[in-house]
């Protein structure tokens, strides 16, 4: 079946550096890619819609100069979290689009940890 | 904004019990449901899906009934074994696209 993988699964880092995560669909292309943020216990929040070629769409209140998307293929986008601080502190996962059948992929997350 | 410290609903059956889960989704106009498990520390992963213009469909041990009149999503799983447990979320789409907006889920514990 289709695979979505994100990379790194896991990162430390300290506050005030970047962040960059990668989430790239492996035997298909992917017009559209998701990007959710899932603090502990709660439900993934849609942070933005990023399209190939295009810039990015944010939701309501997430930052787009703090969390840069860069869709550059229809195989690869990147989520940077810019100036990390500890409050960024979350669960990340991106979602791919098969463009060839519309149905939807996972990532499977990237554990960021700002100290 | 997001709260901090919510605690999950949770579900606890036996293993060979029926589970239930239930969602209730919050537009109208939402016509494409999915729902979600998820394992502690992964990505979502598929379980069943559903369009407005059906109100029961069935997979492998599992069955997505909705009530459109009610905005209600549920999930039954058959035969609850403990490689169920998990988080398990619905999720709704409000346009053409795959646009998902998931709902607060639910935490399934299944005893041996």
């Amino acid at each position: 079946g289709a695979v979505v993988s994100q990379h790194p699964s896991r990162v430390i880092c300290k506050s005030g550096t970047s962040v960059k995560i990668e989430c790239r669909s492996l035997d298909f292309q992917a017009t559209t890619m998701f990007w959710y943020r899932q603090f502990p216990k709660q439900s993934l929040m849609l942070m933005a819609t990023s399209n190939e070629g295009s810039k990015a769409t944010y939701e309501q209140g997430v930052e787009k100069d703090k969390f840069l998307i860069n869709h550059a293929s229809l195989t690869l986008s990147t989520l940077t979290v810019t100036s990390a601080h500890p409050e960024d502190s979350s669960f990340y996962i991106c979602s791919a689009e098969d463009r060839g059948n519309e149905k939807l992929f996972f990532g499977s997350g990237t554990q960021l940890s700002v100290l | 904004g997001e709260s901090v410290g919510l605690h999950l609903p949770t579900l606890s059956v036996q293993e060979g019990d029926n589970s239930i889960i239930n969602c209730a989704y919050s537009n109208s106009a939402s016509d494409y449901f999915i729902w979600y498990k998820q394992e502690s520390g992964k990505g979502p992963q598929f379980i069943i899906d559903i369009r407005s213009n059906m109100d029961k469909r069935q997979g492998q041990r599992v069955t997505v009934l909705l009530n459109k009149t009610v905005k209600h999503l549920s999930l039954q799983i058959a035969a609850t074994q403990p490689g169920d447990s998990a988080v398990y979320f619905c999720a709704e789409n409000k346009g053409n696209n795959n646009d998902m907006r998931f709902g607060a889920g639910t935490r399934l514990t299944v005893k041996p």
